[in-house]
């Protein structure tokens, strides 16, 4: 079974500019989530999708971050303008039916650097 | 609120030798708790999870949990490590009195590292 997939794997920018990661979840798995980990701190969860709907974007700064998952499968992560403070790994996670129990299988993460 | 602590951020352990890396939680009802692992240069992988029931829990690669609910720990155990088991461990706990769709809160991380 193909794991989570995650692209690109590196990505360095400058300060103001655009940037967009990908994710392709575990094929069947309805849930997708988008993390960001700073370095020394673990995951923070940004947006929660079900299906192509999304179930929570509480943490989600919405001023400068977006996420879709138009046909319920894979998924972007956009930041516009990037600040300096974006700076981390933005991990993707998927899980079979999203329950509160299940555990989350993680893709490899994109590590984003913002000069 | 939720929240989980990692009061250590490294932990170091002989080969051979038990390991345990701590975790306490927060939470307004019964807890749901999770252990990954995080190896470098990639993503974190499911070890165990506790749910109900047996308060020692088993998972992946020989590691172990236990459940203790009047100290809210979740201590991660092995009787004998690896140096392959050297990575980052993270605890995560959810509150299902939240809602069906309770965000899954991170610890800040363990590195373990086990010598020769």
């Amino acid at each position: 079974e193909a794991g989570v997939a995650q692209s690109p794997r590196y990505k360095i920018i400058e300060k103001r500019q655009s940037v967009a990661f990908w994710c392709n979840p575990i094929s069947g798995h309805a849930t997708l989530y988008w993390y960001q980990q700073i370095l020394g701190q673990g995951p923070k969860l940004l947006i929660q999708f079900q299906n192509n709907g999304v179930v929570d974007d509480s943490q989600l700064p919405k001023d400068r971050f977006s996420a879709e998952r138009l046909k319920g499968v894979d998924s972007t992560l956009k930041i516009q303008p990037a600040k300096l403070e974006d700076s981390a790994v933005y991990l993707c996670a998927s899980s079979l039916g999203g329950t509160l129990a299940e555990g989350q299988y993680f893709g490899p993460g994109t590590r984003l650097t913002v000069l | 609120a939720q929240s989980v602590a990692q009061p250590e951020d490294q932990v170091n352990v002989a080969e051979g030798n038990p390991l345990t890396v701590k975790c306490t939680y927060s939470v307004s009802g019964n807890p749901y708790l999770f252990w990954y692992v995080q190896y470098p240069n990639r993503g974190l992988q499911f070890l165990l999870k506790y749910i109900t029931g047996d308060n020692l829990v088993k998972g992946s690669y020989g590691f172990e949990a236990e459940f203790n609910k009047s100290q809210t720990s979740f201590h991660l155990k092995k009787p004998s490590a690896l140096v392959s088991d050297s990575a980052l461990y993270f605890c995560a706990v959810r509150d299902p009195m939240n809602s069906g769709y309770s965000t899954l809160t991170f610890g800040k991380g363990t590195m373990l590292l086990v010598s020769p």
